[in-house]
């Protein structure tokens, strides 16, 4: 079943504007994952963050994990317009491996 | 390219028609699955693999069947088209290595079915 949810369900900011998007998951984790979609097209993969680590940066992404919280946030610093997108959480919650989607985040950024 | 590949792209089905959803990857990966997406609903899992001959079923199996005969290919076949199979469904691959060791999906660009 869906594990990850994200919050807000969306989000619109301006260019240049820091977006923080928020997931919360259930049970134990080994990794838990962002994922961008764009409209009409499949998901594209952002960042991995396991279990054991707490801060992940990659470009203007930054992603932090509390397991005691059983959450995570994605930080998308400095946004652009081709920033706009839903995105995803996933984790590992129930198999280890097979990844549950949350519903996702509707980010819009405007010039 | 090296990536996912579904085809087809779009598809209309009546009601009690069958069908396969074809998923191809070039990239060796070990693990693969099928998800739909509602609106509102996210991405659910439907079937994966995590090797030929393996295939376990994921939150919505009914309805879906899957065989992986080979690396490379994934199909889904739909067995009896209900219009509530109406969904976009999207093919992923990673590599797997064991129960928790996480490797970030590559996605088709998925198959936007309507059966009606």
């Amino acid at each position: 079943s869906q594990q990850g949810e994200e919050d807000p369900q969306a989000l619109s900011i301006q260019e240049g504007e820091n977006a923080t998007m928020n997931c919360s998951y259930k049970t134990s984790i080994n990794n838990l994952q962002w994922y961008r979609q764009n409209s009409g097209r499949g998901l594209v993969h952002l960042i991995l963050i396991r279990s054991n680590e707490r801060e992940k940066h990659s470009g203007r992404l930054r992603v932090t994990l509390d397991t005691s919280k059983k959450s995570s946030s994605l930080l998308i610093t400095a946004s652009r317009a081709a920033d706009t997108a839903s995105y995803f959480c996933a984790t590992d919650e129930n198999s280890g491996y097979a990844l549950n989607f949350g519903k996702g985040t509707s980010l819009l950024v405007t010039p | 390219n090296a990536g996912v590949t579904q085809t087809p792209k779009f598809q209309v089905l009546k009601t009690g028609q069958s069908m396969t959803l074809q998923c191809a990857q070039d990239m060796n990966h070990e693990y693969m699955s099928w998800y739909r997406q509602d609106p509102g609903m996210g991405l659910r899992l439907i079937h994966y693999s995590v090797g030929a001959g393996i295939t376990d079923q994921g939150e919505v199996p009914n309805g879906y069947n899957v065989s992986r005969s080979t690396t490379e290919d994934f199909p889904l076949r739909l067995l009896s088209a209900a219009p509530s199979q109406t969904s976009v469904y999207f093919c992923a691959s990673s590599y797997y290595r064991g129960r928790g060791i996480g490797y970030g999906y590559t996605f088709g660009s998925g198959t936007r079915l309507t059966v009606v």
